[in-house]
């Protein structure tokens, strides 16, 4: 079945250093969807990416979808301690499939 | 976006006893979904609470342990039988939005089940 990968799991970062994090499926998607969950919350929905290619920036998070629709990354630049928490990628083969998420990379950053 | 409430936001259950989980969207969904999540881990699905018909189950998981209610398209519960401390988990409602080739799920705060 479909898998979806993620490294690194964990990553600790002094702050004002950037992050990043990469995502990888067994299978083609139909679309990557990238999701936080800060300590003690639940996943939030960030972005969705749909093209092959695409790269999305919101403020200083951008994310990438690659050319085979395979793997995505998401990097954040000059971390701040607001950006502690777990990501997640997740992604359906295809947009009627069911959503599988990764296993997270958890981000801490420190002051 | 949904706004979606869980009840109850934890609790410390006794083994081999049952709780049941409520969720509620502030609006109409089609497709709804019950996760859990063992602590620092990942998202698991459990079921797709389907309106007016039988969840949908993932592999591994049971319509006799987890049976699933969804009486209209804003509300669904999951009950947790027969527990044992092995079902100690955060058990997450999930609501998913399509608009177009646009589609986000969105979350519930999650119940924190202890099992003793």
């Amino acid at each position: 079945g479909q898998q979806v990968m993620q490294i690194p799991q964990y990553q600790h970062v002094q702050e004002g250093e950037d992050f990043t994090t990469y995502c990888n499926s067994s299978t083609t998607l139909s679309n990557i969807q990238w999701y936080k969950q800060r300590p003690g919350g639940h996943p939030v929905f960030l972005i969705q990416l749909v093209k092959s290619g695409e790269v999305k920036k919101q403020k200083r998070l951008t994310f990438q979808f690659g050319e085979a629709k395979k793997n995505s990354s998401l990097h954040i630049t000059a971390t701040q301690t607001t950006d502690v928490g777990t990501y997640f990628c997740a992604g359906p083969k295809t947009s009627y499939d069911k959503v599988i998420f990764g296993p997270g990379t958890s981000l801490s950053v420190i002051p | 976006s949904a706004v979606i409430s869980q009840k109850p936001s934890r609790d410390i259950c006794q083994r081999g006893t049952s709780l049941t989980i409520q969720c509620q969207v502030d609006s109409q969904v089609t497709m709804m979904f019950w996760y859990r999540q063992q602590p620092g881990q990942s998202l698991t699905l459990i079921a797709t609470a389907n309106q007016g018909s039988e969840a949908t189950y993932e592999s591994g998981f049971v319509i006799d342990k987890f049976p699933i209610s969804r009486p209209n398209l804003t509300f669904s519960t999951l009950t947790v039988s027969n527990m044992s401390p092995e079902d100690s988990s955060i058990y997450l409602c999930s609501v998913e939005e399509r608009e177009g080739l646009r589609n986000e799920q969105f979350f519930g705060p999650g119940t924190r089940l202890t099992v003793l």
